[in-house]
């Protein structure tokens, strides 16, 4: 089966400006969820969606980022503006359902760099 | 808040060697602890993961343990060849909502 997709790979903007990224799950995938990976960390979920629904964006910086997955397949991820310490890799996973047994599958990543 | 640390943050071990990656959460609600692999601009793949019903699980030379009273889990690989070389994460998560919070990444080296 395809894997989670993610676009564009990199992207390099200069602070203060705009940038989105998009993510299309496994087909069938309920579940999504945005991750930031700083170089050198863990994965930190952003937020995470049911179908078209936020579970959880307790993480997730309000001020200047945003998300959505309108049709409860694909989303993306909004900065706006952009600061220094947004730069890093932005994750893409999804998974079946809630339930724990099911695994969770990563995208490729887009890695963001803010000049 | 719920946390994950992991230990060590580097690991260089000789070809044929065992290596030993530790973890601690505290959040007692954690009920599933899977772990990841990262080779170098890659994404995070799950090599094996064990649920709370469990002590032990084993898969050809990986094996992780879990000691839900210590609320400390680790991963063992044994005969360990250069291509083990990558970052390891491990993550706790709970029954509902299947959150993950990852620990900080172990950079694993196996020297030939």
């Amino acid at each position: 089966e395809a894997g989670v997709a993610q676009s564009p790979r990199y992207k390099i903007i200069e602070k203060r400006q705009s940038v989105a990224f998009w993510c299309n799950p496994i087909s069938g995938h309920a579940t999504l969820y945005w991750y930031q990976q700083i170089l050198g960390q863990g994965p930190k979920l952003l937020i995470q969606f049911q179908n078209n629904g936020v579970v959880d964006d307790s993480q997730l910086p309000k001020d200047r980022f945003s998300a959505e997955r309108l049709k409860g397949v694909d989303s993306t991820l909004k900065i706006q503006p952009a600061k220094l310490e947004d730069s890093a890799v932005y994750l893409c996973a999804s998974r079946l359902g809630l339930a724990a047994a099911n695994e969770q599958f990563f995208g490729p990543g887009t890695r963001l760099t803010v000049l | 808040g719920e946390n994950v640390e992991q230990h060590p943050s580097t690991l260089s071990v000789q070809e044929g060697d065992s290596a030993v990656i530790k973890c601690t959460y505290s959040d007692s609600a954690s009920n599933y602890f899977p772990w990841y692999k990262q080779e170098l601009g890659k994404r995070p793949q799950l090599i094996i993961d064990i649920r709370s019903n469990v002590g032990e699980k084993k898969d050809q030379r990986i094996a992780v343990t879990l000691n839900k009273t210590a609320k400390h889990f680790s991963l063992h690989i044994t005969e360990t060849q250069p291509e083990d070389s990558a970052v390891y994460f491990c993550a706790a998560g709970a029954k509902e909502g299947g959150k993950l919070i990852f620990g900080q990444g172990t950079e694993l080296s196996v020297k030939p």
